[in-house]
């Protein structure tokens, strides 16, 4: 079965160094966010992502936060300046629809913990 | 921030019992409920969408009822196993998704 696959699976960075953290959703998918959880929090969204912009973004996703597909494949966010508080488990998802409102559910990654020291 | 709430936050269930839990939702403005699986060390799998008030899902031995306009959902564990031990998520779709902090099941042998 197909899966979104996210690189690396942890991360450690050092506070105000980029980072870029990589997901393949899944090829025939064509919506993508990113969520985040904090430990001990509930998972937060982020950020939605479809024909090539983004479509909906939370207060979370600041000028600190980018995204972009550069290749068709790759789905990539990117934090310029890390935060302490930027330290959580960041989750890639896909659905395969055109729809902003859709029933179908999220496909999800593994995640990628992202520690900010 | 809408807030989705889930109880309880943990529950401990003996192999072969039933076990059932809630997640609570804005009843206004609804379109639909996502439960999803997530074990530990592995992404989060969806269970159920859920979008008709009085819909029951079912995969296998796990079920899911839906009350849009009271704002709540039931889902339902029978005859537990070990292998259902995970954090079970609902999501309220606001076309982005806003989730509960999710119920920790842990199934003891």
């Amino acid at each position: 079965e197909p899966e979104v696959t996210q690189t690396p699976s942890h991360q450690v960075t050092q506070m105000g160094q980029e980072v870029i953290l990589r997901c393949v959703p899944i090829s025939n998918h064509l919506y993508f966010y990113w969520y985040r959880q904090i430990l001990g929090q509930k998972v937060e969204f982020l950020v939605s992502f479809y024909n090539n912009e983004i479509s909906e973004k939370s207060e979370i996703f600041d000028d600190q936060f980018s995204v972009e597909r550069p290749d068709g494949s790759n789905f990539t966010l990117k934090i310029r300046s890390t935060k302490l508080e930027d330290s959580a488990m960041y989750f890639c998802a896909s659905r395969p629809d055109l729809s902003r409102w859709s029933n179908s559910p999220l496909h999800f990654g593994n995640g990628t913990r992202l520690t900010v020291t | 921030i809408l807030n989705v709430e889930q109880s309880p936050q943990s529950l401990h269930v003996q192999e072969g019992d039933s076990t059932n839990f809630t997640c609570s939702f804005p009843s206004s403005n609804f379109y639909a409920l996502h439960w999803y699986r997530w074990e530990t060390a592995k992404s989060p799998e969806a269970l159920f969408v859920m979008t008709l008030n009085g819909d029951e899902k079912k995969k296998g031995r796990i079920s899911a009822t839906l009350n849009t306009k009271e704002g709540y959902s039931y889902l339902y564990i029978k005859g537990s196993q070990p292998e259902d031990s995970a954090t079970y998520l609902c999501a309220f779709n606001d076309y982005k998704l806003s989730f509960g902090a999710g119920t920790t099941v842990t199934v003891r042998a």
